[in-house]
Protein backbone atom coordinates (compact mmCIF):
# COMPACT_ATOMS: atom_id res chain seq x y z
CA UNK A 1 0.00 0.00 0.00
CA UNK A 2 0.66 4.12 -0.59
CA UNK A 3 3.11 5.31 2.07
CA UNK A 4 2.07 8.25 3.67
CA UNK A 5 3.92 11.07 5.22
CA UNK A 6 2.22 13.90 6.89
CA UNK A 7 4.14 16.94 8.75
CA UNK A 8 3.98 17.90 10.92
CA UNK A 9 3.80 15.35 13.49
CA UNK A 10 2.09 17.62 16.28
CA UNK A 11 2.41 20.94 17.24
CA UNK A 12 0.60 23.46 19.53
CA UNK A 13 -0.64 27.05 18.50
CA UNK A 14 -1.81 29.66 19.58
CA UNK A 15 -5.49 31.21 19.39
CA UNK A 16 -5.70 33.07 16.58
CA UNK A 17 -2.93 31.83 13.96
CA UNK A 18 -2.96 29.03 11.64
CA UNK A 19 -1.41 25.67 10.91
CA UNK A 20 -0.58 24.16 7.69
CA UNK A 21 -0.03 20.17 7.41
CA UNK A 22 1.33 18.63 4.41
CA UNK A 23 0.57 14.88 3.73
CA UNK A 24 2.73 13.52 0.41
CA UNK A 25 2.23 9.99 -1.07
CA UNK A 26 5.18 7.99 -2.65
CA UNK A 27 2.83 6.60 -5.42
CA UNK A 28 0.43 8.83 -7.29
CA UNK A 29 -3.64 7.96 -5.94
CA UNK A 30 -6.77 8.71 -6.59
CA UNK A 31 -8.32 10.25 -4.42
CA UNK A 32 -6.94 12.15 -0.82
CA UNK A 33 -8.74 13.14 1.94
CA UNK A 34 -8.81 14.93 5.06
CA UNK A 35 -10.21 13.23 8.60
CA UNK A 36 -10.63 14.84 11.95
CA UNK A 37 -10.38 12.72 14.84
CA UNK A 38 -11.54 13.76 18.09
CA UNK A 39 -10.86 11.97 21.15
CA UNK A 40 -14.57 9.32 21.98
CA UNK A 41 -15.28 10.59 18.24
CA UNK A 42 -15.92 8.73 15.12
CA UNK A 43 -13.43 10.04 12.79
CA UNK A 44 -14.79 12.58 10.48
CA UNK A 45 -14.20 13.75 7.23
CA UNK A 46 -13.88 17.05 6.35
CA UNK A 47 -13.22 17.19 2.49
CA UNK A 48 -12.43 15.56 -0.28
CA UNK A 49 -9.05 16.85 -2.24
CA UNK A 50 -9.26 17.71 -5.70
CA UNK A 51 -6.26 17.51 -7.82
CA UNK A 52 -6.38 21.05 -9.58
CA UNK A 53 -9.86 21.97 -8.86
CA UNK A 54 -11.25 23.04 -5.28
CA UNK A 55 -12.05 20.38 -2.59
CA UNK A 56 -15.34 19.08 -1.63
CA UNK A 57 -16.49 20.04 2.11
CA UNK A 58 -18.63 17.95 4.39
CA UNK A 59 -21.45 19.31 6.14
CA UNK A 60 -19.89 21.78 8.74
CA UNK A 61 -17.02 22.34 7.34
CA UNK A 62 -16.23 25.02 4.65
CA UNK A 63 -13.56 26.28 2.95
CA UNK A 64 -13.04 29.65 5.07
CA UNK A 65 -12.01 27.68 7.88
CA UNK A 66 -9.74 24.93 6.28
CA UNK A 67 -8.25 25.19 2.88
CA UNK A 68 -6.87 22.45 1.29
CA UNK A 69 -4.81 22.11 -2.17
CA UNK A 70 -3.70 19.58 -4.07
CA UNK A 71 -1.76 20.39 -6.43
CA UNK A 72 -0.48 17.02 -7.73
CA UNK A 73 -1.73 13.07 -7.61
CA UNK A 74 0.99 12.63 -4.33
CA UNK A 75 0.39 15.94 -2.37
CA UNK A 76 -2.09 18.32 -0.59
CA UNK A 77 -2.30 20.42 2.52
CA UNK A 78 -4.72 21.26 5.11
CA UNK A 79 -4.68 24.57 6.25
CA UNK A 80 -6.40 24.95 9.82
CA UNK A 81 -7.25 29.02 9.81
CA UNK A 82 -8.23 31.44 13.07
CA UNK A 83 -7.96 28.47 15.15
CA UNK A 84 -9.22 28.10 18.62
CA UNK A 85 -9.42 25.65 21.02
CA UNK A 86 -12.06 23.62 19.81
CA UNK A 87 -9.83 22.77 17.01
CA UNK A 88 -7.64 21.03 18.86
CA UNK A 89 -7.69 17.46 17.57
CA UNK A 90 -5.94 14.51 15.42
CA UNK A 91 -5.83 15.54 11.77
CA UNK A 92 -5.50 12.54 9.60
CA UNK A 93 -4.50 12.88 5.63
CA UNK A 94 -5.86 9.63 4.01
CA UNK A 95 -5.82 8.51 0.37
CA UNK A 96 -7.55 5.56 -1.86
CA UNK A 97 -5.31 4.06 -4.48
CA UNK A 98 -7.26 2.14 -6.47
CA UNK A 99 -10.56 1.77 -8.02
CA UNK A 100 -13.83 3.56 -5.93
CA UNK A 101 -14.57 0.19 -3.96
CA UNK A 102 -11.07 0.56 -2.67
CA UNK A 103 -10.44 0.82 1.18
CA UNK A 104 -8.64 3.73 2.51
CA UNK A 105 -4.96 4.08 4.21
CA UNK A 106 -4.35 6.94 6.63
CA UNK A 107 -0.90 8.48 7.42
CA UNK A 108 0.26 9.13 10.90
CA UNK A 109 -1.64 12.34 11.77
CA UNK A 110 -1.14 15.77 12.81
CA UNK A 111 -1.61 16.62 16.98
CA UNK A 112 -2.60 19.65 17.21
CA UNK A 113 -2.92 21.47 20.60
CA UNK A 114 -4.78 24.78 20.44
CA UNK A 115 -3.91 27.29 23.65
CA UNK B 1 -28.99 7.16 15.55
CA UNK B 2 -25.42 6.71 14.28
CA UNK B 3 -24.97 5.10 11.32
CA UNK B 4 -22.27 2.89 12.65
CA UNK B 5 -22.59 1.42 15.99
CA UNK B 6 -19.67 0.47 18.40
CA UNK B 7 -18.71 -0.36 21.65
CA UNK B 8 -16.26 1.68 23.08
CA UNK B 9 -14.87 -0.88 25.76
CA UNK B 10 -12.48 -0.48 27.28
CA UNK B 11 -12.32 -4.35 26.79
CA UNK B 12 -9.10 -6.43 28.62
CA UNK B 13 -8.72 -9.60 28.26
CA UNK B 14 -5.73 -12.18 29.04
CA UNK B 15 -3.15 -13.22 26.54
CA UNK B 16 -4.30 -16.06 24.53
CA UNK B 17 -7.94 -15.36 24.71
CA UNK B 18 -10.57 -15.05 21.72
CA UNK B 19 -11.65 -11.38 20.93
CA UNK B 20 -14.76 -10.72 19.50
CA UNK B 21 -15.17 -6.97 18.40
CA UNK B 22 -18.65 -6.03 17.21
CA UNK B 23 -20.18 -3.34 15.20
CA UNK B 24 -23.60 -2.48 14.28
CA UNK B 25 -25.01 -0.34 11.00
CA UNK B 26 -28.08 1.33 9.70
CA UNK B 27 -27.98 1.50 6.48
CA UNK B 28 -28.28 -1.73 4.37
CA UNK B 29 -26.81 -0.55 0.87
CA UNK B 30 -23.13 -0.28 2.59
CA UNK B 31 -21.34 -2.96 0.71
CA UNK B 32 -18.02 -2.69 1.81
CA UNK B 33 -16.46 -3.54 5.23
CA UNK B 34 -13.66 -2.74 6.94
CA UNK B 35 -11.75 -2.99 10.27
CA UNK B 36 -8.74 -0.54 11.06
CA UNK B 37 -6.39 -1.01 13.95
CA UNK B 38 -4.75 1.94 15.27
CA UNK B 39 -2.16 1.85 17.73
CA UNK B 40 -1.39 5.26 20.59
CA UNK B 41 0.08 8.02 18.52
CA UNK B 42 -0.37 6.27 15.32
CA UNK B 43 -2.67 6.43 12.30
CA UNK B 44 -5.00 3.79 11.76
CA UNK B 45 -4.20 0.61 9.59
CA UNK B 46 -6.01 -1.45 7.38
CA UNK B 47 -6.29 -4.86 9.09
CA UNK B 48 -9.16 -6.36 7.01
CA UNK B 49 -11.31 -5.84 4.14
CA UNK B 50 -14.94 -7.33 3.10
CA UNK B 51 -17.65 -6.84 0.12
CA UNK B 52 -21.08 -8.01 1.22
CA UNK B 53 -21.50 -11.33 4.04
CA UNK B 54 -19.27 -13.95 4.60
CA UNK B 55 -16.28 -14.51 6.49
CA UNK B 56 -12.78 -13.85 5.70
CA UNK B 57 -9.28 -15.07 7.63
CA UNK B 58 -6.30 -13.51 7.24
CA UNK B 59 -3.96 -15.82 10.07
CA UNK B 60 -5.62 -15.32 13.60
CA UNK B 61 -8.16 -12.38 12.27
CA UNK B 62 -11.55 -13.10 11.03
CA UNK B 63 -13.74 -10.31 9.96
CA UNK B 64 -17.43 -11.71 9.35
CA UNK B 65 -20.19 -9.91 7.84
CA UNK B 66 -23.82 -10.48 8.34
CA UNK B 67 -26.29 -8.15 6.33
CA UNK B 68 -29.33 -9.88 7.23
CA UNK B 69 -28.76 -8.02 10.72
CA UNK B 70 -26.73 -5.42 9.97
CA UNK B 71 -24.39 -6.47 11.88
CA UNK B 72 -20.09 -6.74 11.68
CA UNK B 73 -17.56 -8.75 13.77
CA UNK B 74 -14.04 -8.97 13.86
CA UNK B 75 -12.63 -12.10 15.77
CA UNK B 76 -8.86 -12.45 16.68
CA UNK B 77 -7.67 -15.80 17.87
CA UNK B 78 -4.93 -16.80 20.41
CA UNK B 79 -4.47 -12.77 20.87
CA UNK B 80 -1.27 -11.20 21.82
CA UNK B 81 -0.25 -8.19 24.05
CA UNK B 82 0.63 -6.60 20.80
CA UNK B 83 -2.89 -6.43 19.89
CA UNK B 84 -3.74 -3.93 22.33
CA UNK B 85 -5.12 -1.27 20.32
CA UNK B 86 -8.63 0.55 19.04
CA UNK B 87 -10.28 -1.30 16.62
CA UNK B 88 -11.98 0.99 14.06
CA UNK B 89 -15.15 -0.54 11.98
CA UNK B 90 -15.71 1.40 8.72
CA UNK B 91 -18.12 0.87 5.80
CA UNK B 92 -19.14 2.77 2.49
CA UNK B 93 -21.60 2.77 -0.41
CA UNK B 94 -18.74 1.60 -3.08
CA UNK B 95 -19.29 3.38 -6.71
CA UNK B 96 -19.58 7.18 -6.47
CA UNK B 97 -20.07 7.87 -2.91
CA UNK B 98 -17.09 7.08 -1.41
CA UNK B 99 -17.45 8.84 2.18
CA UNK B 100 -15.75 5.94 4.83
CA UNK B 101 -18.70 5.99 7.84
CA UNK B 102 -16.94 4.78 10.94
CA UNK B 103 -17.58 3.42 14.56
CA UNK B 104 -16.27 4.95 17.43
CA UNK B 105 -13.68 2.53 17.89
CA UNK B 106 -13.08 -0.25 20.57
CA UNK B 107 -9.92 -0.14 22.96
CA UNK B 108 -8.54 -3.49 23.81
CA UNK B 109 -5.90 -4.29 25.80
CA UNK B 110 -4.16 -7.82 26.16
CA UNK B 111 -2.71 -8.75 29.73
CA UNK B 112 0.12 -10.52 29.68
Amino acid sequence: SAVISQKPSRDICQRGTSLTIQCQVDSQVTMMFWYRQQPGQSLTLIATANQGSEATYESGFVIDKFPISRPNLTFSTLTVSNMSPEDSSIYLCSVRAGSSGSPLHFGNGTRLTVT
Amino acid sequence: QKEVEQDPGPLSVPEGAIVSLNCTYSNSAFQYFMWYRQYSRKGPELLMYTYSSGNKEDGRFTAQVDKSSKYISLFIRDSQPSDSATYLCATFYGGATNKLIFGTGTLLAVQP
